[in-house]
Parts: structure tokens; C-alpha cells; sequence
């Protein structure tokens, strides 16, 4: 299957700092990306949605000046946690799906522990 | 309102067979997902249904009903590995990718 690609892979970060998360697609034209937070022992959460070149869609209750979400290419996206707390503390998860075509799976990335201390 | 729902818990033995229901009601259908998804990482693909029937791979089968708005995962031969997460989502007539809040599995000897 498809490679998406989430760097990094965990991050310890102090409060008051900002972290950056990047998703990659390596082997195919995401035009679509997907942020998901996950917290301990409960399902994905979806956060927003970014379309290439687009402003991201956030789910009701996702701060959007927060949470800044950027899709400049069709094989980028970015995630940036801004004036991180403890509370933001998660499981990072992108995925990326290709809806031009038939096949419309989502391929996920590897995930980034958020840890704020 | 879209929703998915699946047990939130199930336990299994080792060499067993388990199934993994999960009944969806959603603006439009465009396909069904199945995802395994172990502590602390990301989610995997097991399968994908978008017509009717039985889809087997290996140990792993997946059902869909349409017309009932139903799916189940077969997990056969049970193995300690398979202890996980099983996600179930559904994408609706926009390719929104709904997801049902998952199934911990546990595996016992």
C-alpha cells in the first residue's frame, strides 16, 4: 500500500512552546489530509481536514489558531501544536487519501507522541 | 446524525474465532473499512467492503450488508497478537471517512 510518512515520531516539549508535525505522502498525490488526536484508550478523533492549496476545515471545538494546519503540495502537510500545554499531551495522527481516484483508503501515518511539560 | 456503532470490549481465547460486529446509519455509502489499531500506534488497513458479501484474506474475513447497514470482522485462529483495537469506518456520500470509536479485543490463553 501507499507510504504516508509522520515525522516525528514522539516530542517532549516545554509549555509555552510550539511543535511542528509533518505528514508525508511518499508514493502518491495526497490531496486530501486528515489530523486525528487520539488520547489514551479512546478512538480517533478527527481534528481538520486540509485540502492541497486549501485553508483546513477544523471540527467543532478544534481551535483553529492553535492547531495551524498547512497543505502547500499535494505530498506535504503540516501540524502545528502553537503555545503547546500539558492538556495538549496526545497521540498525533495523519492520514491522507487520494479522492481523485477509485481507490479511496486512508493511509495513515506512523503517529507523533506529544508530550508537554 | 451519521453514527457507527461497535462493542466497546470483547474477549477471546487463543486458537479461537471471534466476530466483531459494527452497524453503521450514514449520510450515503461509499465503502466500509476495517482497521487494526495496537496501543500506542497508528492504525493498519485489514479491509475494505463496497459491495455485498464476504471478503476473506487470510484469517481475516469482512462482511457487509448494505441494506441493513451492517459489517462484521472474522478473526479466525485466533493469536495473542491480534489483542488490538478494531476500527470500523464508513465513508459517506461526500468521502467523509466516519469512524466508530472501536473494539478492544483481548486475547487470553
Amino acid at each position: 500500500g501507499a507510504v504516508v510518512s509522520q515525522h516525528p515520531s514522539w516530542v517532549i516539549c516545554k509549555s509555552g512552546t510550539s511543535v511542528k508535525i509533518e505528514c508525508r505522502s511518499l508514493d502518491f498525490q495526497a490531496t486530501t489530509m486528515f489530523w486525528y488526536r487520539q488520547f489514551p484508550k479512546q478512538s480517533l478523533m478527527l481534528m481538520a481536514t486540509s485540502n492541497e492549496g486549501s485553508k483546513a476545515t477544523y471540527e467543532q471545538g478544534v481551535e483553529k489558531d492553535k492547531f495551524l494546519i498547512n497543505h502547500a503540495s499535494l505530498t506535504l502537510s503540516t501540524l502545528t501544536v502553537t503555545s503547546a500545554h500539558p492538556e495538549d499531551s496526545s497521540f498525533y495522527i495523519c492520514s491522507a487519501r487520494d479522492l481523485t481516484t477509485d481507490n479511496t483508503e486512508a493511509f495513515f501515518g506512523q503517529g507523533t507522541r506529544l508530550t508537554v511539560v | 446524525g451519521q453514527n457507527i456503532d461497535q462493542p466497546t470490549e470483547m474477549t477471546a481465547t487463543e486458537g479461537a474465532i471471534v466476530q466483531i460486529n459494527c452497524t453503521y446509519q450514514t449520510s450515503g455509502f461509499n465503502g466500509l473499512f476495517w482497521y487494526q489499531q495496537h496501543a500506542g500506534e497508528a492504525p493498519t488497513f485489514l479491509s475494505y467492503n463496497v459491495l455485498d458479501g464476504l471478503e476473506e484474506k487470510g484469517r481475516f474475513s469482512s462482511f457487509l450488508s448494505r441494506s441493513k447497514g451492517y459489517s462484521y470482522l472474522l478473526l479466525k485462529e485466533l493469536q495473542m497478537k491480534d489483542s488490538a483495537s478494531y476500527l470500523c469506518a464508513v465513508t459517506d456520500s461526500n468521502y467523509q471517512l466516519i469512524w466508530g470509536a472501536g473494539t478492544k479485543l483481548i486475547i487470553k490463553p
